[in-house]
């Protein structure tokens, strides 16, 4: 079956700008979470979905960016005002249930430059 | 942070098999232990979890100490295609927060 997909693979804006990320969790998966990585580093939680709501945003770095998850399937993490320091991997995963047992699927990320 | 410590890079041959160390000596009695890898330009891969006792599957076996404290991930033959980066993380199993925190992991370089 269809894995996690995340569009655009690549995305290259100017500072100031807006941008929205798309992540296709696998059918039936509840949990969504997305998270940020940098050159040489793991992956950075930012927020986690169950359902439509956002159940922990705690690693959300500031005001700027902000996510949706609008009917629990499809969810779009959006940046305002993008700085230099945004460029990074953005990764989404989903999985079927909030318990660590169940683990997460990951899609391809999206590689976002901030020129 | 991470509560795992590894090796930054590992260097084995093919066909070898690969051991993985990872030091969490501060675990908690409901944590367990997952490992992940990442294939460059890759997301990370799930490849096994485990509370107190030895589990294996199709991937790999993951060995932790009696008193839980470190555990080692075992590529029993590795493949130039296990060339990743592998993330040993401790979580707690039901808790409040989903999310998986990842350190820097070990680079495993398999080389022919």
């Amino acid at each position: 079956g269809a894995g996690v997909s995340q569009t655009p693979s690549n995305k290259v804006t100017e500072k100031g700008k807006y941008v929205e990320l798309r992540c296709d969790p696998i059918s039936g998966h509840t949990a969504l979470y997305w998270y940020r990585q940098s050159l040489g580093q793991g992956p950075e939680f930012l927020i986690y979905f169950q359902g439509t709501g956002a159940a922990d945003d705690s690693g959300l770095p500031n005001d700027r960016f902000f996510a949706v998850r609008p009917e629990g399937s499809v969810s779009t993490l959006k940046i305002q005002r993008t700085e230099r320091g945004d460029s990074a991997v953005y990764l989404c995963a989903s999985s079927l249930l909030r318990s660590s047992y169940n683990e997460q699927f990951f899609g391809p990320g999206t590689r976002l430059t901030v020129l | 942070d991470a509560k795992t410590t590894q090796p930054p890079s590992m260097d084995c041959a093919e066909g070898r098999a690969a051991n993985l160390p990872c030091n969490h000596s501060t675990i908690s009695g409901n944590e367990y232990v997952y490992w992940y890898r990442q294939i460059h330009s890759q997301g990370p891969q799930y490849i096994i979890h485990g509370l107190k006792n030895n589990e294996t599957n199709e991937m790999a076996s993951l060995i932790i100490t009696e008193d839980r404290k470190s555990s080692t991930l075992i590529l029993p033959h590795a493949t130039l295609r296990d060339t990743a980066v592998y993330y040993c993380i401790v979580r707690v199993y039901g808790g409040s927060q989903g999310n998986l925190i990842f350190g820097k992991g070990t680079k495993l370089s398999v080389k022919p």
